[in-house]
C-alpha cells in the first residue's frame, strides 16, 4: 500500500522569502508524484508532477519540486513567496504499476504574510 | 481552459435518502474518478471508471455507492441510503489517458451534508 506524509500542518513565511512544503512518500515500485493546490471553496488544481528524469521539476506559478529517491521525498519549493500563494497544498502519489488512484497527504496550509 | 464541472455545489439530504452527485468531465477525457474529503481529513480515492466500467475502487466504495455514465457527457455518483458519515466534499476528476502519470483534473466539488 502507498502512503504520503506531509509533516507540517501549516507553514508560515514572509512575502519575498523562499518557501518549502515537505512531502515524503512510500510506494511499491517507482512513484509518480504530484503537487496540487486548493484555494477556498475550489477543487484541487494541478501544480506539477515528477514521472522520471530530472529530479528538479518546474510547474505553475513559479513552483518547483525536488525528487529525492534515497530520502523518498518530494518537497515543494518557491524562491520568493507571494501573499497570493496562501492556500492548502497537497502532495499525492501513484505507483507506476498501472493503477491510477492517487493517494494524498493530509495537506499543508501555507500562509504568506505581507 | 476546459474544466470539470460538478453539480450541485451543496446538497443537503436526510439520512437514509438516496443522493446523486453529477459531474461533467472534460470533453475529450476518457477516465473518470471520484474522491471524497471528510472535513479536516485527507482526500480519499473512491472509484475510477473507463469504457463504462469500474477500473478500480477503494474499500470505501461499498454496495451503497454506484457510478454511471448515463450519456456522453455526465458522470454520476449515487449513494443509495445515505449515512451521517457520508457527509463530505465529493470531487470528480478526469484524465485524457489512463496512465498513472497523467495529472487528474478536478472539479470544485459537491459539499454533501447528511442530516
Amino acid at each position: 500500500a502507498q502512503s504520503v506524509a506531509q509533516p507540517e500542518d501549516q507553514v508560515n513565511v514572509a512575502e519575498g522569502n523562499p518557501l518549502t512544503v515537505k512531502c515524503t512518500y512510500s510506494v511499491s515500485g517507482n512513484p509518480y508524484l504530484f503537487w496540487y493546490v486548493q484555494y477556498p471553496n475550489r477543487g484541487l488544481q494541478f501544480l506539477l508532477k515528477y514521472i522520471t528524469g530530472d529530479n528538479l521539476v518546474k510547474g505553475s506559478y513559479g513552483f518547483e519540486a525536488e525528487f529525492n529517491k534515497s530520502q523518498t521525498s518530494f518537497h515543494l519549493k518557491k524562491p520568493s513567496a507571494l501573499v497570493s500563494d496562501s492556500a492548502l497544498y497537497f502532495c499525492a502519489v501513484s505507483p507506476d504499476t498501472g493503477r491510477r488512484a492517487l493517494t494524498f497527504g493530509s495537506g499543508t496550509r501555507l500562509q504568506v504574510q505581507p | 481552459e476546459p474544466e470539470v464541472t460538478q453539480t450541485p455545489s451543496h446538497q443537503v439530504t436526510q439520512m437514509g435518502q438516496e443522493v446523486i452527485l453529477r459531474c461533467v468531465p472534460i470533453s475529450n477525457h476518457l477516465y473518470f474518478y471520484w474522491y471524497r474529503q471528510i472535513l479536516g481529513q485527507k482526500v480519499e480515492f473512491l472509484v475510477s471508471f473507463y469504457n463504462n466500467e469500474i477500473s478500480e475502487k477503494s474499500e470505501i466504495f461499498d454496495d451503497q455507492f454506484s457510478v454511471e455514465r448515463p450519456d456522453g457527457s455526465n458522470f454520476t455518483l449515487k449513494i443509495r441510503s445515505t449515512k451521517l458519515e457520508d457527509s463530505a466534499m465529493y470531487f470528480c476528476a478526469s484524465t485524457e489517458e489512463g496512465g498513472g502519470n497523467q495529472p487528474q483534473h478536478f472539479g470544485d466539488g459537491t459539499r454533501l451534508s447528511i442530516l
